[in-house]
């Protein structure tokens, strides 16, 4: 079946510090793969996404490249800031699955000053 | 403004009591979802409906019922049959096809069992 893999938490940076988020995936075919991210208290947000291999999705900083040879997606940021402190969530969809996604477990980020 | 909004935001229950949470979005979505959230547990999927008068189980869907009378709604029934429903709860709609299909999620309604 589908599965998404993320590092493990919590990751603790300092402000303006390198991010990378891990996370790979177990899926058949061609899936969409999705970050979202979290604030305290509430529901999730579309971070980015990348629909085919060797897209680049980017947001507010924050970029993925889908691998399909590593089957990987993995989160980076080049200077991270104190509001960035979130929980971020690897998603993946199956082409043939509609809109279901599948999560990763998230994984918690806390950015001191 | 569209969106998606869940009621309440905290909810307290006493045990073996049924208590249903709203979930309501204006967004003209096809798909309602319904996801259960723990500590270091991410998202599971409890319940998921991708057209009115019709759902489908999820991972987690014991202990649990929903309706989908109208496209805008579906509420979600913790019943006592659920062995352990203090969680946050996540509703979240989508477009069903097509390329613009990404979910989008309300805020959220913590229930608290006593």
């Amino acid at each position: 079946g589908n599965s998404v893999t993320q590092m493990e938490g919590p990751v603790t940076l300092s402000e303006e510090a390198f991010l990378t988020i891990n996370c790979t995936y177990t899926a058949t075919g061609y899936p969409s793969l999705f970050w979202y991210v979290q604030y305290p208290g509430e529901g999730l947000q579309l971070l980015l996404k990348a629909t085919k291999a060797d897209d680049k999705g980017s947001n507010k900083g924050f970029e993925a490249t889908y691998r399909k040879e590593t089957t990987s997606f993995h989160l980076e940021k080049g200077s991270v800031q104190v509001s960035d402190s979130a929980v971020y969530f690897c998603a993946l969809r199956k082409e043939t699955s509609g809109s279901r996604l599948t999560f990763g477990e998230g994984t918690q980020l806390t950015v001191n000053p | 403004d569209g969106g998606i909004t869940q009621s309440p935001k905290y909810l307290f229950r006493k045990e073996g009591q049924n208590v249903t949470l709203s979930c309501e979005q204006n967004l003209n979505h096809d798909a309602m979802y319904w996801y259960r959230q723990d500590p270091g547990q991410g998202l599971r999927l409890i319940y998921y409906s991708q057209i009115v008068n019709d759902f489908q189980k999820g991972d987690i869907a014991e202990g649990y019922s929903v309706s989908r009378e109208k496209k805008e709604s579906f509420p979600l029934t913790v019943t006592s049959a659920q062995k352990n429903p203090t969680a946050f709860y996540l509703c979240a709609s989508s477009y069903d096809r097509g390329s613009y299909n990404e979910q989008f999620f309300g805020p959220g309604t913590r229930l608290t069992v006593l």
